[in-house]
Order: structure tokens, then C-alpha cells, then sequence
């Protein structure tokens, strides 16, 4: 049984280029959630989706961040536009029906040059 | 913002010693629950604790919660070199909703 698959692992982008970010869910699992990781920190809650609907996006910067979580393939994080505050590392999480425990996944380190 | 508050920030002991670890939060909570996250890797989950429980075990951890003083504890007995890892707690307010983390302790397990 794979684990939440989350790809690349490690991405580098210029400022004002966009990342995507992937996650492969559990399989079984509809709910999907993004954190931020930023050094020396906790992770920070950004959005949080079933299949084909965002649930809560009450941690996501306004601007610039989109998340998307469609009927087939991969949930995706896209960051538009890059700036240096965004290096960080990026984790999604999964569950089955939104009940607790998440299932993590090891996370996309992003650097901004 | 940070719900949870993990002390101390850093701990470090002898392989063999317990190691106790607290957190303190500030709303009312559905659960709290303990991550470990190993270098560069992602969070690996621990333990759950529910609002009407007030310990639990699993293995070599016991996590306490007091929703009087909006706190919980974890233990981990005889520990070893391979339990060097970042300890979070997290909160969930309601049953289904997103958690909410602490900054984390850095344990060191001296071999």
C-alpha cells in the first residue's frame, strides 16, 4: 500500500516563475490537505480539499496560490509568480473521510533563487 | 496563528531515560494528536488523544491530557538512538478540520 506520493521532492525556481506542486493521495483516500513548513517552524495549514472541492482555504495567501483536487489524477499546489518567501517545504496530507489521523507525505522543498 | 505550544524546545538525554515532552493550546479542542518528523522527511503520526480521554498508551508512549489547563504530555520510556526526531503536537478543533501545529521539540537520543 503506497504511502501520499508528493513530487518532486525538491524543486528550484526563479522568482516570478510558477511551481506545481503534486500529491498522490492514499489510495482510498478523497480528502486532501497542504501545509508550509518554513525552517525552525511548525506546519501551517493552507487548504484543505475533497474530490473536486475545496473544503477550507482559510490558510492560503490570497493571492498567487491556487489548489486544485479534480476527479482524476493528483491534487495540485500552484504557486504563480514566485518570490523568495516562498521557498519552504510543502506537505500534503490524506485521510479517507476527513476523520483523523492524516497521512503524510515527505514533502516538496522549494528554494527560490 | 500557533495553537499549540510545545516545551522545552530542545531535550536531549541519555539513551535509556525517558523523555517527557509538553504542550499547551489555547481553544477548545475535538482531539490532540503527536507527530514525529525524522529529518527532511514528512510527519510520521504517533498518537490521538481525544477531549473525553485522559491518557493513553502505544508502546513506548503515554500521552496525558488535561482540558482544564489546556495541556497534554508525551512520554516516551527507555528511549533509543532512533527516536532522535521533531515532536509536534497538533489540534484538531473539530472532527473534521484541518490541525493545527506547534513549533516543535528537537529530542536528541545520546547512544
Amino acid at each position: 500500500n503506497a504511502g501520499v506520493m508528493q513530487n518532486p521532492r525538491h524543486l528550484v525556481r526563479r522568482r516570478g516563475q510558477e511551481a506545481r506542486l503534486r500529491c498522490s493521495p492514499m489510495k482510498g483516500h478523497s480528502h486532501v490537505y497542504w501545509y508550509r513548513q518554513l525552517p525552525e517552524e511548525g506546519l501551517k495549514f493552507m487548504v484543505y480539499l475533497q474530490k473536486e472541492n475545496i473544503i477550507d482555504e482559510s490558510g492560503m495567501p490570497k493571492e498567487r496560490f491556487s489548489a486544485e483536487f479534480p476527479k482524476e489524477g493528483p491534487s495540485i499546489l500552484r504557486i504563480q509568480q514566485v518570490v523568495r518567501g516562498d521557498s519552504a517545504a510543502y506537505f500534503c496530507a490524506s485521510s479517507p473521510d476527513g476523520a483523523q489521523p492524516q497521512h503524510f507525505g515527505d514533502g516538496t522543498r522549494l528554494s527560490i533563487l | 496563528s500557533q495553537q499549540g505550544e510545545e516545551d522545552p524546545q530542545a531535550l536531549s538525554i541519555q539513551e535509556g531515560e525517558n523523555a517527557t515532552m509538553n504542550c499547551s493550546y489555547k481553544t477548545s479542542i475535538n482531539n490532540l494528536q503527536w507527530y514525529r518528523q525524522n529529518s527532511g522527511r514528512g510527519l510520521v503520526h504517533l498518537i490521538l488523544i481525544r477531549s473525553n480521554e485522559r491518557e493513553k498508551h502505544s508502546g513506548r508512549l503515554r500521552v496525558t491530557l488535561d482540558t482544564s489547563k489546556k495541556s497534554s504530555s508525551l512520554l516516551i520510556t527507555a528511549s533509543r538512538a532512533a527516536d532522535t526526531a521533531s515532536y509536534f503536537c497538533a489540534t484538531v478543533p473539530g472532527a473534521n478540520s484541518k490541525l493545527t501545529f506547534g513549533k516543535g521539540i528537537t529530542l536528541s537520543v545520546r547512544p
